[in-house]
């Protein structure tokens, strides 16, 4: 079974550029997640689609980050303007669970992230 | 949300037992207890979950005491190549994904 696509592995931006991430979750999966993950720190999470819909975004700055699932099978992520602070690993995840009121979590299945880089 | 505390970091030496407690105070009664391994340049890995006493799979062990307030990760017989970072999540479906904190770094020595 083919895991989380993730793309690129590595970007190198100037603060104030625009970069894109791509996320291709495991065939089947309803739920996708995005999280981000500065050095040193435990994943934060982004954003959660549940098929094509955001099931939570309170995490996401919105003013420069944005996300989309279209069509409820990849993903994109997307920076513009780019910080300084934003220099991190991005995580994709997917799951094959709902989130529903409660009960057993189950597994994530993360990518392997891409590392962005702002000078 | 419930939040974990755990050590910062561990060292023990091949063919020990590790054993990693989180601390979970304001566990919920529909709260479950995840561990992920994380090794550098990856993403985490799913290693066990649990919610009251006892799981074990091929790889660890957790240990869930009556209270749930706590739990041990147990990994038998170490490697090296088990040096990773090791993060202990609560919560149920609908939240656990949340919050991950610095989770502990286990260094492995020959």
């Amino acid at each position: 079974e083919a895991g989380v696509a993730q793309s690129p592995r590595y970007k190198i931006i100037e603060k104030r550029q625009s970069v894109a991430f791509w996320c291709n979750p495991i065939s089947g999966h309803a739920t996708l997640y995005w999280y981000q993950q500065i050095l040193g720190q435990g994943p934060k999470l982004l954003i959660q689609f549940q098929n094509n819909g955001v099931v939570d975004d309170s995490q996401l700055p919105k003013d420069r980050f944005s996300a989309e699932r279209l069509k409820g099978v990849d993903s994109t992520l997307k920076i513009q303007p780019a910080k300084l602070e934003d220099s991190a690993v991005y995580l994709c995840a997917s799951s094959p669970r709902s989130k529903t009121s409660g009960g057993e979590t189950g597994e994530l299945f993360f990518g392997e992230g891409s590392r962005l880089t702002v000078l | 949300l419930a939040k974990t505390t755990q050590p910062i970091s561990m060292d023990s030496y091949e063919g020990q037992e590790v054993n990693i407690t989180c601390s979970h105070n304001n566990i919920a009664t529909n709260d479950y207890i995840t561990w992920y391994q994380q090794f550098p340049s990856q993403g985490p890995r799913f290693i066990i979950q649990g919610y009251k006493t006892k799981v074990t799979n091929e790889v660890a062990s957790l240990f869930i005491p009556a209270d749930r307030k706590s739990s041990t990760l147990s990994l038998p017989r170490v490697s090296l190549s088990d040096t990773a970072v090791y993060y202990c999540l609560v919560g149920d479906n609908s939240n656990y994904q949340l919050i991950w904190g610095a989770g502990t770094k286990l260094i492995i020595k020959p």
